[in-house]
């Protein structure tokens, strides 16, 4: 079946300016989530969806980040007033239950702020 | 001090070589331990799953946790080229809400 797919693959924008990634999780899986994976580093939790619901931002960096999912399917990461530190892969994955479950993961969102 | 440390690498290795990843840990609580490879410009797929303190082994790959020494392993036997990758170790406890990941291990198996 389908896995995850992220949209857009590459995506390049100047300081400043709104972007928004989206996710198409696995059909069926409750959870989502998102990581950011910057250069040379790990994958750092970003934010967690059950259902629609968001129950872990802690992972957000700062109020320029949110999140949304909605009908228990997609799911939209907004990143407004972009800085150059926001220069990352940006990861989703899903997975049938919450947590330690096996996560499958998308082909992420490269994003370039200039 | 991170949660979950890894050698970045790089590794270069010939190709039919046992290859050795690590990862260390500091929180006691982990109980599910994995191991995904990443493919340059790509997710990261899920490799080895392991609960606990043991060994599982899937074909050419080993996967070994250690609580007592919060250590984990994975063994690449007769290392293929296209074994290539980036190799990232991730752990979490049951009821987590996120994976913990360690920074990855770039393997290069030279044909």
């Amino acid at each position: 079946g389908a896995g995850v797919s992220q949209s857009p693959s590459n995506k390049v924008t100047e300081k400043g300016k709104d972007v928004e990634l989206r996710c198409d999780p696995i059909s069926g899986h409750t959870a989502l989530y998102w990581y950011r994976q910057r250069l040379g580093q790990g994958l750092e939790f970003l934010i967690y969806f059950q259902g629609n619901s968001a129950p872990d931002k802690s992972g957000l960096p700062s109020d320029r980040f949110s999140a949304e999912r909605t009908g228990e399917s997609v799911s939209t990461l907004t990143i407004q007033r972009t800085q150059q530190e926001d220069s990352a892969v940006y990861l989703c994955a899903s997975s049938l239950e919450r947590g330690a479950d096996t996560q499958y993961f998308g082909p992420g969102t490269r994003l370039t702020v200039l | 001090q991170k949660e979950v440390e890894q050698d970045p690498g790089p590794l270069s290795v010939p190709e039919g070589a046992i290859v050795s990843l690590n990862c260390t840990y500091s929180n006691s609580a982990f109980q599910y331990f994995m191991w995904y490879r990443q493919y340059s410009r790509k997710g990261p797929e899920l490799l080895m799953y392991t609960y606990s303190s043991g060994n599982k082994e899937d074909g050419r790959f080993t996967a070994q946790v250690d609580k007592s020494s919060k250590y984990i392993s994975l063994f690449i036997r007769d290392s293929q080229p296209s074994d290539s990758a980036t190799y990232l170790c991730a752990m979490s406890w049951t009821g987590a809400n996120n994976l913990f990941f360690g920074t990855g291990t770039r393997l290069t198996v030279i044909p």
